[in-house]
């Protein structure tokens, strides 16, 4: 799988949008990009995923470059619940790595108000 | 609909006992996994399950780690004559097939080994 790049901290006044980069240059052609999030004592929640194509959803939308080789994550309107460590992983279905999801440090937002 | 549990959702125990960790996964869900996050590190992959093919153990620290799933469904994870490392929050996740990587996780399990 391909290595992520993620800035170790951000933070994000309450209601604005938190944009949330990741580079990932070594990404392969069947690779896809998942985000991730895990709010302190919790387990880690599904945010959304995509190829190549821009992809949103109910929590947040996925900006994927042209070339692939990074990506930002868009909470377009943060609130308090949405401090957290954002991880950006890149994987390929069927992955010959093995099953398990690299975390890696993710990007540690915080919400203020 | 219904996500993955886990129970106990806290455990506290003393060296050398051993306890039973249980995963609920979402119905339907043919793909099992469990993880472990030790404070303030990342997710260390323990095991993990497909259907009825034997399970991926290459992650099990030690042969003090076990784990079942029976019917396809729940899964146990047993670690025996528990140490003080093994102190963690232990997580399940599950996925629809093993070609979608899309996991979804339950709460985890904290345990704390005294």
């Amino acid at each position: 799988d391909a290595k992520t790049t993620q800035p170790p901290s951000m933070d994000c006044a309450e209601g604005r949008a938190a944009n949330l980069p990741c580079n990932h240059s070594t990404i392969s052609g069947n690779e896809y990009v998942y985000w991730y999030r895990q709010i302190h004592s919790q387990g880690p929640q599904y945010i959304i995923h995509g190829l190549k194509n821009n992809e949103t959803n109910e929590m947040a939308s996925l900006i994927i470059t042209e070339d692939r080789k990074s990506s930002t994550l868009i909470l377009p309107h943060a609130t308090l619940r949405d401090t957290a460590v954002y991880y950006c992983i890149v994987r390929a279905p069927n992955s010959n790595s093995g099953y398990a999801l690299n975390f890696g440090k993710g990007t540690s937002l915080l919400v203020t108000p | 609909g219904a996500g993955v549990s886990q129970s106990p959702s806290n455990k506290v125990t003393e060296k050398g006992k051993d306890v039973e960790l249980r995963c609920d996964p979402i119905s339907g869900h043919t793909a099992l996994y469990w993880y472990r996050q030790s404070l303030g590190q990342g997710l260390e992959f323990l095991i993990y399950f497909q259907g009825n093919s034997a399970p991926d153990k290459s992650g099990l620290p030690s042969d003090r780690f076990s784990a079942e799933r029976t019917g396809g469904s729940v899964s146990t994870l047993t670690i025996q004559r528990t140490q003080q490392e093994d102190s963690a929050v232990y997580l399940c996740a599950s996925s629809l097939l093993r070609s979608q990587e899309t996991q979804y996780f339950g709460p985890g399990t904290r345990l704390l080994v005294l």
